[in-house]
């Protein structure tokens, strides 16, 4: 099973700054199957970017993503007051599914 | 739009079986380019996926490792929905149980809105 380690557990950030998070794979995952979503409390994971760098539907610009091999990076150009959540990387790369355990994004 | 509704039981007993449902809209259950799955989210084991069912000329599963012994997941074609159950349940399974729909290279792009099972006597 690929193990994902995001870093930072927590980031703490003013709005218009720009974020970084970070993912690391176990083993190399493929570039098509690597994914980051948001989430904010109370509510069910909302799917961000796949295949690394692809936006899905309705996401706005600010948000990027781009790595290879075992580091994964999701770029928030510019922090608006609704990016403040929490943010899961996760493969699907073969049978098994697997997520980070999350980054906090915080409003500083 | 393509939308999951979960319903079932909030409070299990310990030893009894887990048993949820995701009603979809906007799709089928037995579409050959989607398969549908169960993911759990604890405090103590994150987001942890548990497992899919899908249609590929006959019915497939895919389960995780750590569940496999216990799980089922089943399609209903009759009603366009698809089952969860998770049999001999301890209090480690209380989570939020979510449904969610993936596409190949898309991964989980819909979303079921969660619902929280409890296993208390």
């Amino acid at each position: 099973e690929i193990v994902l380690t995001q870093s930072p557990d927590t980031l703490s950030l003013s709005p218009g700054e720009r974020a970084t998070l970070s993912c690391r794979a176990s083993q190399s995952v493929s570039s098509s199957y690597f994914a980051w979503y948001q989430q904010k409390p109370g509510q069910a994971p909302r799917l961000l970017i796949y295949g690394t760098s692809t936006r899905a539907t309705g996401i706005p610009d600010r948000f990027s993503g781009s790595g290879s091999g075992t580091d994964f990076t999701l770029t928030i150009s510019r922090l608006e007051p609704e990016d403040f959540a929490v943010y899961y990387c996760q493969q699907y790369a073969g049978s098994v599914r697997t997520f980070g355990q999350g980054t906090k994004l915080e409003i500083k | 739009q393509v939308q999951l509704q979960q319903s079932g039981p909030g409070l299990v007993k310990p030893s009894q079986t887990l048993s949820l449902t995701c009603a979809i809209s906007g799709d089928s259950v037995s579409s050959n380019s989607a398969a549908w799955n169960w993911i759990r989210q604890s405090p103590s084991r994150g987001l942890e996926w548990l497992g899919k069912t899908y249609y590929r000329s006959k019915w497939f599963n895919d389960y995780a490792g750590s569940v496999k012994s216990r799980i089922n997941i089943n399609p209903d074609t009759s009603k366009n929905q698809f089952s969860l159950q998770l049999n001999s349940v301890t209090p480690e399974d209380t989570a939020v149980y979510f449904c969610a729909r993936s596409v190949a290279a898309i991964s989980f792009d819909i979303w079921g809105q969660g619902t929280m099972v409890t296993v208390s006597s």
